[in-house]
């Protein structure tokens, strides 16, 4: 059974800086792994998603990473700005059906 | 539409009442699925349509739970006789195929439903 693990649960940091959130996964068979962004009282908005045969993808600030071999992805967030805080939630895609298990998520706050 | 959409955003009901929980996928979409967001345990995932079938419904937590697909289309989950651990927030999502690793899964709103 497909088990993921986000730490810390919460992370505070000052306005610009460079910043790395885990993820780690237990059962390498992946299809992907999606990076998802969640503000309070909202959905969920897919942000990136890395495909079990890639490395790394890029959109904008952000940058997400991949490695199937140690169960771990990280979500790589440049000069990070008040409007980036949120929680920040990994998934990987298993089955036949692509279905998602979720980590319970970093909140990440963002001070000015 | 523009995206995924859910009704009610907030459903209140009295422990022992049934409740049914609507969901529009994007159009097009063939693949649909329900997940759970509760305080204790995270996103799980419920149950997945592949057009109207529903070849996995693993997460559905009690045969108090049931959902439906028709027409390709809108999804309905109800709960039956409700009781206070169904209290949570219930995420639709969907995405093109289902099938293929390059699908990215679209979530809606989500419908808060508290159990009294």
């Amino acid at each position: 059974k497909q088990e993921v693990t986000q730490i810390p649960a919460a992370l505070s940091v000052p306005e610009g800086e460079n910043l790395v959130l885990n993820c780690s996964f237990t059962d390498s068979a992946i299809y992907n792994l999606q990076w998802f962004r969640q503000d309070p009282g909202k959905g969920l908005t897919s942000l990136l998603l890395i495909q079990s045969s890639q490395r790394e993808q890029t959109s904008g600030r952000l940058n997400a990473s991949l490695d199937k071999s140690s169960g771990r992805s990280t979500l790589y967030i440049a000069a990070s700005q008040p409007g980036d805080s949120a929680t920040y939630l990994c998934a990987a895609s298993t089955g036949a059906n692509s279905k998602l298990t979720f980590g319970k998520g970093i909140t990440l706050s963002v001070r000015p | 539409g523009a995206g995924v959409s859910q009704s009610p955003s907030n459903k209140v009901t009295e422990k022992g009442k049934d409740v049914e929980l609507r969901c529009d996928p994007i159009s097009g979409h063939t693949a649909l699925y329900w997940y759970r967001q509760s305080l204790g345990q995270g996103l799980e995932f419920l149950i997945y349509f592949q057009g109207n079938s529903a070849p996995d419904k693993s997460g559905l937590p009690s045969d108090r739970f049931s959902a439906e697909r028709t027409g390709g289309s809108v999804s309905t989950l109800t709960i039956q006789r409700t009781q206070q651990e169904d209290s949570a927030v219930y995420l639709c999502a969907s995405s093109t195929t289902g099938v293929l690793s390059t699908d990215t899964q679209y979530f809606g709103p989500g419908t808060r439903l508290t159990v009294l």
